[in-house]
C-alpha cells in the first residue's frame, strides 16, 4: 500500500513554461509535505516543504499547494530552467513521528527543454 | 565541504559476503538516518538515531543487518550474508535537533551491487 504516489514518472516542458508536478497521499496522519530534487549520482536535496495547516507556500520560483480535502499537493516551478531537470520525489512525514521519518513517492522526472 | 559524507560510493561483492558502509552527518545534526532507495523508487526509511540511540527501526531492516552510531558521531550499516535483493542505493542523512518540517540533509549516497 503505497501512502505516497506521484502517478506521472516523467515530464518534458519547455524553458520558461510552467512545471507542475503532482503528488497524491492516503494517510490522513501525514502533516508536512516535503519536495526533494535529484539530480544523477547526488542524493535528494530538499527543495520546499509546507504544513498541513496552510495551502500554500512559495519560495522564488517554487510553489507547492496543498489541498488536504482532495488529499493532493503539487509543486509549480515557474519559469522552468533547464538547470531543474531533475528527479523530483515528494515526502510526507506522519504526526507524533520522528521529525526525519518521511515516506516518499517514486518520484517524477521533470526535463526542462531549452 | 561540510555535508553529509558516505563511504564508499560503490561496493561491488559477491553474495553471501558482509559489507559495512559509513556515514559522517553534518556536524551539528545529532539525527541522523538511514534510506534504502531502489531503481525506480523513492527512498525507504531503514532507521533513525538521536546522538548514540538507535530509537527506531523499520521492519524492512532484517536481522541481517545492523546499524550503530557509538560516540553519537559517524555512523556504520553493517549487511551480514549480502543477498542479492541487497542491490540498492543506501542513503544516509541527518537533521539538527528541533527541526520542525523534518528537512533530510542527504549524503551523495553508498551503491551496493550483490552478484
Amino acid at each position: 500500500d503505497q501512502q505516497v504516489k506521484q502517478n506521472s514518472p516523467s515530464l518534458s516542458v519547455q524553458e520558461g513554461r510552467i512545471s507542475i508536478l503532482n503528488c497524491d497521499y492516503t494517510n490522513s496522519m501525514f502533516d508536512y509535505f516535503l519536495w526533494y530534487k535529484k539530480y544523477p549520482a547526488e542524493g535528494p536535496t530538499f527543495l520546499i516543504s509546507i504544513s498541513s495547516i496552510k495551502d500554500k507556500n512559495e519560495d522564488g520560483r517554487f510553489t507547492v499547494f496543498l489541498n488536504k480535502s482532495a488529499k493532493h499537493l503539487s509543486l509549480h516551478i515557474v519559469p522552468s530552467q533547464p538547470g531543474d531537470s531533475a528527479v523530483y520525489f515528494c515526502a510526507a512525514r506522519e504526526h507524533n513521528t520522528n521529525a526525519g521519518k518521511s515516506t516518499f513517492g517514486d518520484g517524477t522526472t521533470l526535463t526542462v527543454k531549452p | 565541504d561540510t555535508g553529509v559524507s558516505q563511504d564508499p560510493r560503490h561496493k561491488i561483492t559477491k553474495r553471501g559476503q558482509n559489507v559495512t558502509f559509513r556515514c559522517d552527518p553534518i556536524s551539528e545534526h545529532n539525527r541522523l538516518y538511514w534510506y534504502r532507495q531502489t531503481l525506480g523508487q523513492g527512498p525507504e526509511f531503514l532507521t533513525y538515531f538521536q546522538n548514540e540511540a538507535q530509537l527506531e527501526k523499520s521492519r524492512l531492516l532484517s536481522d541481517r543487518f545492523s546499524a550503530e552510531r557509538p560516540k553519537g558521531s559517524f555512523s556504520t550499516l553493517e549487511i551480514q550474508r549480502t543477498e542479492q535483493g541487497d542491490s540498492a542505493m543506501y542513503l544516509c542523512a541527518s537533521t539538527p535537533q528541533g527541526g520542525i518540517s523534518g528537512e533530510l540533509f542527504f549524503g551523495e549516497g553508498s551503491r551496493l551491487t550483490v552478484l
